[in-house]
């Protein structure tokens, strides 16, 4: 039971470069959530998922895309990166919107 | 607007001491509270939480205290030992009416360090 992972840990990207965090978690939970980390700030919600092919806006999802084809993988898609999605990306899972979340490591982001 | 506010950046006691952490909230409507943990380089981890008809929930070393009048909460660790060193995020939300009112809003944290 490996919980939530995701990949890759670190990534270095340039201005305007796209790329796809991937998050997957075994534990059949039907919530997953995708939150940013800035230094020295709270998690802030980028985009969340219900289940399978639903998914909704967070308080920060300009600039990210989303899709939950399956109930265990919800990717984190930055289309454009710009300087100010220099952050930590976690995702995390609950079974249900009130249940605990468990989160993934993390990956950080630089985009330079 | 922050709805949920930790105001000490940091804390720093002795081991075997009492570790007090605090978190205020502007928003009457959240019903719901959590304590997370986290060590660098980790995700956070789910420490302890309580529901806003209760006023205190215990668990081993981590008790959280509620009181709703002053919107306010506390963590207390007691005995604080070494390995409780982390930032210590509180989280709240609204209701059980699904939907982004449910989902958790965090503040800041507070990066505990416990002292040999």
């Amino acid at each position: 039971n490996a919980g939530v992972t995701q990949t890759p840990k670190f990534r270095i990207l340039k201005i305007g470069q796209s790329m796809t965090l991937q998050c997957t978690q075994d534990m059949n939970h039907n919530y997953m959530y995708w939150y940013r980390q800035d230094p020295g700030m709270g998690l802030k919600l980028i985009y969340y998922s219900v289940g399978a092919g639903i998914t909704d806006k967070g308080e920060v999802p300009n600039g990210y895309n989303v899709s939950r084809s399956t109930t265990e993988d919800f990717p984190l898609r930055l289309e454009l990166a710009a300087p100010s999605q220099t952050s930590v990306y976690f995702c995390a899972s609950s079974y249900q919107q009130r249940d605990t979340q468990y989160f993934g490591p993390g990956t950080r982001l630089t985009v330079l | 607007d922050q709805q949920v506010k930790q105001n000490s950046p940091s804390l720093s006691v002795q081991e075997g001491r009492i570790s007090i952490l605090n978190c205020d909230y502007t928003n009457s409507m959240f019903d719901y509270f959590l304590w997370y943990k986290k060590y660098p380089a980790e995700g956070p981890t789910f420490l302890i939480s309580i529901s806003s008809i209760k006023d205190k929930n215990e668990d081993g070393r981590f008790t959280v205290f509620l009181n709703k009048s002053a919107k306010h909460l506390s963590l207390h660790i007691v005995p604080s030992q070494p390995g409780d060193s982390a930032v210590y995020f509180c989280a709240a939300s609204v209701g059980n009416y699904g939907g982004s009112q449910g989902n958790l809003i965090f503040g800041k944290g507070t990066k505990l360090s416990v002292k040999p």
